[in-house]
């Protein structure tokens, strides 16, 4: 069975960019595995942040983007902020059109 | 704006049926641009999706549930729900339900969550 990689954590400061990136345990993504991510922070529900790649969300602020870096599909934050501190999930579309969350990237702004 | 609620009971024995509830407010279950889906979170852990339904009836569940899994809608009360059959204790989790929008690609459709519910924890115990 396919597996959705992510990194489990991220540290990053003030003002820095991170580049998160989701993955599969065998095979490239690309644009037709239509990646989508979300944002947790504890005790909520997720939040929708980019969805086909590249499309930001609604109200999703622009330092947040997407896109495929070689084999993997990647969130970019430009300038992280205090507030990005929370969980990342990625969502890799597999055939039959079975959504697989990656298993999150917890990122820390120090 | 939509506004996505669970209800259901919190507490469920061991080889018991989980049933959960999806209100859906401000929205229609018939609009034919989405699909609703459940998705859970155990404690601590990352999110697992479970499946989603379509207003003609088509449902898409995820392999390793599918066996104890069924999603339906019920137009005439604007809901959803969800049943899973023959719970353990790692069926606890927080359990969220979800909008998908579907997108019509060059190959394919598309799949993303757009709206979520706040999540209800269930809890599976005697």
């Amino acid at each position: 069975q396919t597996v959705v990689t992510q990194e489990p954590s991220f540290s990053v400061s003030p003002g820095e960019t991170i580049t998160l990136t989701c993955g599969l345990s065998s095979g490239s993504v690309s644009i037709n595995s239509y990646a989508s991510w979300y944002q947790q922070t504890p005790g909520q529900a997720p939040r929708t942040l980019i969805y086909n790649t590249n499309i930001r969300s609604s109200g999703v602020p622009d330092r947040f983007s997407g896109s495929i870096l070689g084999n993997k599909a990647a969130l970019t934050i430009t300038g992280a902020q205090a507030d990005d501190e929370s969980d990342f999930y990625c969502v890799l579309q597999m055939a039959g059109g079975i959504s697989v969350f990656g298993g999150g990237t917890r990122v820390t702004v120090l | 704006q939509l506004q996505l609620q669970e209800s259901g009971p919190r507490l469920v024995k061991p080889l018991q049926t989980l049933s959960l509830t999806c209100n859906v407010s401000d929205g229609s279950i018939t609009n034919g641009r989405y699909h609703w889906s459940w998705i859970r979170q155990p404690a601590g852990k990352g999110l697992e999706y479970i499946g989603r339904v379509y207003m003609t009836g088509p449902t898409n569940y995820n392999p390793s549930l599918e066996s104890r899994v069924t999603i339906s809608l019920d137009t005439s009360r604007n809901q959803f729900s969800l049943e899973l059959g023959s719970v353990s204790a790692a069926d606890t989790a927080i359990y969220y339900c979800a909008r998908v929008r579907a997108v019509t690609m060059i190959r394919g459709k598309s799949y993303y969550f757009d709206s979520w519910g706040q999540g209800t924890l269930v809890t599976v115990s005697s």
